[in-house]
């Protein structure tokens, strides 16, 4: 069975600064990951993926991620963080493409001006 | 390109009785999976259909808890006899069949409160 488990349930950082949401996953076999968000009282979008292939990926909204087999991690970055961000991240990874996700349980970001 | 819609967005229900929610997923989508968040914490699957058929159920799916996707369009989620317990969101989503799409789209859930 999969897993994923996201370090810290509360990040703060000051507009402009560099955002790193961490999340670690295992997995029996070679995982598809994922990004999402989620504002208050909505459902969740999505931000990025890993599938194969480049272990770096872009996603929206500025944010990139990098598949780190080595050390089983996906964590999300943005090198300057904006207001609008503020948000819960969650991280999440299924074994079998249109598989079921397993998620971790979530950071919350918060941004001060 | 409408994106998946849940109904109602919000219920108020008393202990003990049955409630029953939709979703309408991604029209061109032929993958329908329920999840379950509750408060402060990720989502947890539930169930998933390819076409009408059923594939998988979590543990967490109670006999109380039932699914359907009758034509494999919409889907309904019924709860029975409804505890403290089921208040949650319940998120609806949808994707592409096996090979054609890894992403899951989610719908903007359905606010459970049981009191």
């Amino acid at each position: 069975a999969q897993s994923v488990t996201q370090l810290g349930s509360h990040v703060s950082v000051s507009e402009g600064a560099l955002v790193l949401l961490r999340c670690n996953y295992s997995s029996s076999v070679p995982p598809y990951l994922f990004w999402y968000v989620q504002y208050p009282n909505q459902g969740l979008q999505l931000l990025l993926k890993y599938t194969t292939g480049a272990t770096l990926v872009k996603g929206i909204n500025g944010f990139e991620a990098e598949f780190k087999k080595s050390e089983t991690s996906f964590h999300l970055t943005k090198p300057s963080a904006h207001m609008s961000d503020a948000a819960e991240y969650f991280c999440a990874v299924s074994v079998r493409a249109g598989n079921m996700l397993t998620f971790g349980g979530g950071t919350r970001l918060m941004v001060k001006p | 390109d409408t994106g998946v819609s849940q109904d109602p967005r919000h219920k108020i229900t008393k202990r003990g009785q049955n409630v029953t929610f939709r979703c309408d997923p991604i029209s061109e989508h032929n993958r329908l999976y329920w999840y379950r968040q509750t408060l402060g914490q990720g989502p947890e699957f539930l169930t998933y259909f390819q076409n009408e058929a059923q594939l998988e159920k979590s543990r967490l799916l109670s006999d109380r808890f039932s699914a359907e996707r009758p034509k494999g369009s919409f889907s309904t989620l019924e709860i029975q006899r409804t505890e403290q317990g089921d208040s949650a969101m319940y998120l609806c989503a949808s994707s592409l069949g096996p090979g054609q799409g890894h992403e899951q789209y989610f719908g903007p859930g359905t606010r459970l409160t049981v009191t």
